[in-house]
């Protein structure tokens, strides 16, 4: 089955850093979705994207957070400057379709830890 | 808002045990319902969904049944086995918005 990759598996940042996380989701999907999980916690939903632009975003979705998809493959998501409370698995997802009802191919994570 | 409530973990049981993991889920319209699971060292995997009331969902072994009147979705599954030990999370799905996530449920089972 196609898989959706996420690298790195594991990043650690000092608080105020930059951080770029990559994904490269299933080729002919269109939708595509960021998602994380602080310990302990729900997977909670971040960003979607579809058409080259943000289709809906939650209220962790702030200003240090953005997303892009650089070329044909790749969907990134940037946190500008990292506070300790961003340190979660971070989770890239894509579908073939929107809709409420569709099935979500999941990467297997990011860890970012932030010092 | 939606939201999904789902039987804090962990979960252990001895192979070939019956297993529930209970989901509840509150939503406005008439959201699909999913189980994702998670296996170590992997992203979520959709195991099984049911897009409307009275539908059961089913894959490997594993079963779970929309239910409208008690918002309830549980999984169910009649003989674990060590294969199954995992994270399994309920969702809800409704268009136009994004999937919502439980807590997640860990299973462990041992031989």
């Amino acid at each position: 089955e196609p898989e959706v990759t996420q690298t790195p598996s594991h990043q650690v940042t000092q608080m105020g850093q930059e951080v770029i996380l990559r994904c490269v989701p299933i080729s002919n999907h269109l939708y595509f979705y960021w998602y994380r999980q602080i310990l302990g916690q729900k997977v909670e939903f971040l960003v979607s994207f579809y058409n080259n632009e943000i289709s809906e975003k939650s209220e962790i979705f702030d200003d240090q957070f953005s997303v892009e998809r650089p070329d044909g493959s790749n969907f990134t998501l940037k946190i500008r400057s990292t506070k300790l409370e961003d340190s979660a698995m971070y989770f890239c997802a894509s579908s073939e379709v929107g809709g409420g009802s569709e099935k979500l191919f999941f990467g297997s994570g990011t860890q970012l830890s932030v010092l | 808002g939606d939201s999904v409530t789902q039987m804090e973990g962990p979960v252990t049981l001895s192979e070939e045990a019956f297993l529930t993991i209970n989901c509840t889920y509150t939503a406005t319209g008439y959201p699909s319902l999913f189980w994702y699971v998670q296996y170590p060292g992997e992203g979520l995997q959709l195991l099984l969904k049911a897009t409307k009331a009275d539908d059961k969902g089913s894959n490997k072994g594993f079963e779970a049944t929309y239910r409208k009147e008690t918002t309830s979705f549980h999984l169910e599954k009649g003989s674990v086995q060590v294969s199954d030990s995992a994270v399994y999370f309920c969702a809800l799905g409704q268009a136009g918005t994004a999937l919502i996530f439980g807590k997640g449920t860990t299973l462990s089972v041992s031989s």
